[in-house]
């Protein structure tokens, strides 16, 4: 199966700032990368599919990136509505598998 | 309104069946596939296994397969996730999700809660 590997594990970033988050597939993936974000309580969400197209209602400043085996979610100016937990997952081959999450957090 | 329903809460013991529920409206269930998400306490999302309710394709994560059973019934356009026999390690939050080889999964249940415990 393809492992994912998010890094970091935890970002602390000030509101305003900029944050980067990685996802690794152990083999390609070619564009069928699918973000999530997750807060405490809640269902998983969708933000961002095919890589680069953001899913219906999420904000401009969530951008996603990359192919084959190197992704990058960017939020661009953190908002505090933005702190939590980012999962990347990769659709292209089954079984479908998700990385371990980067959680982002206030600084 | 596109959703997935989710049954309730349940409580059981090891050893023990169960099968939960996750019930799709707004949408044509036979066109879409429902995947079932694992997140224990504390942890992570872990892909289970995913059906096509309109042929009843099903496939699952070699870390699920022959631990739990997936099947829908297009006529109440409902998938579920069964178990034979539950073990504490089954205590987690299970959500059911819509997917599409076009977006992953764009659709989220409110997730059931599992507690098994003696």
């Amino acid at each position: 199966e393809v492992v994912m590997t998010q890094s970091p594990a935890s970002l602390s970033v000030s509101p305003g700032e900029r944050a980067t988050l990685s996802c690794r597939a152990s083999q390609s993936a070619s564009t069928t990368l699918a973000w999530y974000q997750q807060k405490p309580g809640q269902p998983p969400r969708l933000l961002i599919y095919g890589a680069s197209t953001r899913a219906t209602g999420i904000p401009a400043r969530f951008s996603g990136s990359g192919s084959e085996t190197e992704f990058t979610l960017t939020i661009s100016s953190l908002q505090s509505e933005d702190f939590a937990v980012y999962y990347c997952q990769q659709y292209n081959n089954w079984p479908w598998t998700f990385g371990q999450g980067t959680k982002v957090e206030i600084k | 309104e596109v959703q997935l329903v989710q049954s309730g809460a349940e409580v059981k013991k090891p050893g023990e069946s169960l099968k939960i529920s996750c019930e799709g409206s707004g949408y044509r269930i036979s066109s879409f596939w429902i995947g079932w998400v694992r997140q224990m306490p504390g942890k992570g999302l872990e892909w289970m296994g995913i059906i096509y309710p309109g042929d009843s394709d099903t496939r699952y994560s070699p870390s699920f397969q022959g631990q739990v059973t997936i099947s829908a019934d297009k006529s109440i356009s409902t998938a579920y996730l069964q178990w034979s026999s539950l073990k504490a390690s089954d205590t987690a939050m299970y959500y059911c999700a819509r997917g599409t080889t076009l977006d992953g999964f764009d659709i989220w249940g409110q997730g059931t809660m599992v507690t098994v415990s003696s």
